[in-house]
């Protein structure tokens, strides 16, 4: 079974400030991915990554499979994305049958 | 395009009671997933359906069943409530094996077991 850590539990940031939310994981995987949970309860998904590095927006995932670790960045944050970060990963085992665990998520509140 | 819709929005229940969600994912998509989530386990995986067929199951009980209808539409069922059934269930659809595929995620059921 993976377990997954995500880093920090909460997190309160001055507007504009530059944010990395943390998440690493002890056995190897086919993806990760990172979700937005929004205090109304509604989840976006933000990305899907298997390796390197994607951009959206002031959003930056990054993962090093080697390190079993991923990070997402939130530049020039904004009251707006205060939120749950939560990421999730997956292990693929063939034939379409996968595990998949979530972290506990990082609270993020930012502050005018 | 409309979105992944589950029904009913809330739900209040008694210990024992059976009870069955219902999910309707966005037109195309073949794959639908359940979630749970309480504040004490945070999210976790029930059942990925993907044409109609149990694809992927995570570790709950037998008491928590699914299925897929032909028109892609899902339904979960929790037989014999217990109060720690009490959370949002959340249901998410993508084009195929959500691994490599965006998922869009409904608004949830919020069920209470009394």
């Amino acid at each position: 079974k993976n377990e997954v850590e995500q880093s920090p539990q909460n997190l309160t940031a001055q507007e504009g400030e530059f944010i990395t939310i943390n998440c690493s994981y002890s056995v190897g995987i086919s993806a990760l991915h990172w979700l937005q949970q929004h205090p109304g309860g509604g989840i976006v998904s933000l990305f899907m990554l298997s390796s390197g590095k994607k951009k959206h927006g002031r959003l930056i995932a990054t993962i090093n499979i080697q390190e079993k670790h991923s990070s997402l960045h939130i530049t020039a944050s904004h009251p707006r994305d205060s939120a749950v970060y939560i990421c999730a990963v997956y292990d693929f085992s063939g034939a379409g049958s996968y595990q998949l665990t979530f972290g506990k998520g990082t609270k993020l509140s930012v502050i005018p | 395009k409309a979105g992944v819709t589950q029904t009913p929005r809330y739900l209040i229940k008694t210990r024992g009671q059976q009870v069955t969600l219902s999910c309707s994912p966005i037109s195309g998509h073949r794959s639908v997933s359940w979630y749970q989530q309480t504040p004490g386990q945070g999210l976790q995986f029930l059942f990925e359906y993907f044409s109609e067929t149990q694809r992927n199951k995570g570790n709950f009980p037998g008491r928590f069943s699914g299925r897929q209808f032909s028109n892609s539409r899902s339904e979960m069922n929790v037989s014999t409530l217990e109060l720690g059934d009490s959370a949002l269930y959340l249901c998410a659809s993508s084009l195929a094996v959500p691994l490599y595929n965006e998922q869009f995620f409904g608004p949830g059921t919020r069920l209470t077991v009394l």
